[in-house]
C-alpha cells in the first residue's frame, strides 16, 4: 500500500512559467514532509520542507504548500528554469521517528 | 564540508555471487540509513542505524541482507547471494537530526 503518492510521473513547463508539483498521503501520523529533487546518477538533494504545524514555507523560488484535510502537498517552482528539470521526490516521515516513506517521484522537464 | 560518499558508483556481478557496498556518512551525523531504489520507485528504506545500533531493520531481507556500523561511523551493506530482483540503485544517507537526510550518489548493482 503506497502512503506517499506521487500521481503524475512527469511534467513539462516552459521556462519562466510555473511548476506544481502534487503529493498525496494516507497516513495521518506523518508529521514532517520534504521535497527531494534528483539529477541523473547522483543521489536525492534535500530542496526543501514543511512541518505539519505549518500550511507553507517558502525559500526563494520554491514554495511547498501542505493541506492536512486534504493529506495534499505541492511543490511551486516560479519561475521554473532549464536547470530544474530532474525528479522531484516528496518524502514524508512518521511522527516521533526518523523513518521516512518516499513518493516515487516525479520527472520534471523544463523547456527552454 | 564532504557529503555522503559511497563505493563502489557502479557494480556488475552474476546472480549467485557476493557484493558489498561502502558508506561513509557526513562526519558527525550520527544516523545513518540504507535505501533500495528500483527503477521508476522512490527510495526504500531497508535499514536506519543510530550510532553503531541497528534501530529499524524490518525491511531488510535478512536471509541474504546484512549490514554492520562498525563504531559508529562508516556502513557496509552485503547481499549474499544475489539475485536478478536485487538489480537497482542503494543509497546510504545520513542525518544530524532527524529532519533532513543528505544522500550519497549511490551504488548501481546489476545482476546478470
Amino acid at each position: 500500500d503506497q502512503q506517499v503518492k506521487q500521481n503524475s510521473p512527469s511534467l513539462s513547463v516552459q521556462e519562466g512559467r510555473i511548476s506544481i508539483l502534487n503529493c498525496d498521503y494516507t497516513n495521518s501520523m506523518f508529521d514532517y514532509f520534504l521535497w527531494y529533487k534528483k539529477y541523473p546518477a547522483e543521489g536525492p538533494t534535500f530542496l526543501i520542507s514543511i512541518s505539519s504545524i505549518k500550511d507553507k514555507n517558502e525559500d526563494g523560488r520554491f514554495t511547498v504548500f501542505l493541506n492536512k484535510s486534504a493529506k495534499h502537498l505541492s511543490l511551486h517552482i516560479v519561475p521554473s528554469q532549464p536547470g530544474d528539470s530532474a525528479v522531484y521526490f516528496c518524502a514524508a516521515r512518521f511522527g516521533g521517528t526518523y523513518k521516512y516513506i518516499f513518493g516515487t517521484g516525479t520527472r520534471l522537464k523544463v523547456l527552454a | 564540508e564532504a557529503g555522503v560518499v559511497q563505493s563502489p558508483r557502479y557494480k556488475i556481478i552474476e546472480k549467485k555471487q557476493p557484493v558489498a557496498f561502502w558508506c561513509n556518512p557526513i562526519s558527525g551525523h550520527n544516523t545513518l540509513y540504507w535505501y533500495r531504489q528500483n527503477l521508476g520507485q522512490g527510495p526504500e528504506l531497508l535499514i536506519r542505524y543510530e550510532n553503531e545500533e541497528a534501530v529499524d531493520d524490518s525491511q531488510l531481507p535478512k536471509d541474504r541482507f546484512s549490514a554492520e556500523r562498525l563504531k559508529g561511523v562508516d556502513s557496509t551493506l552485503k547481499i549474499q547471494p544475489a539475485e536478478l530482483g536485487d538489480s537497482a540503485v542503494y543509497l546510504c544517507a545520513s542525518s544530524l537530526d532527524g529532519r533532513t537526510e543528505f544522500f550519497g550518489p549511490g551504488t548501481r548493482l546489476t545482476v546478470l
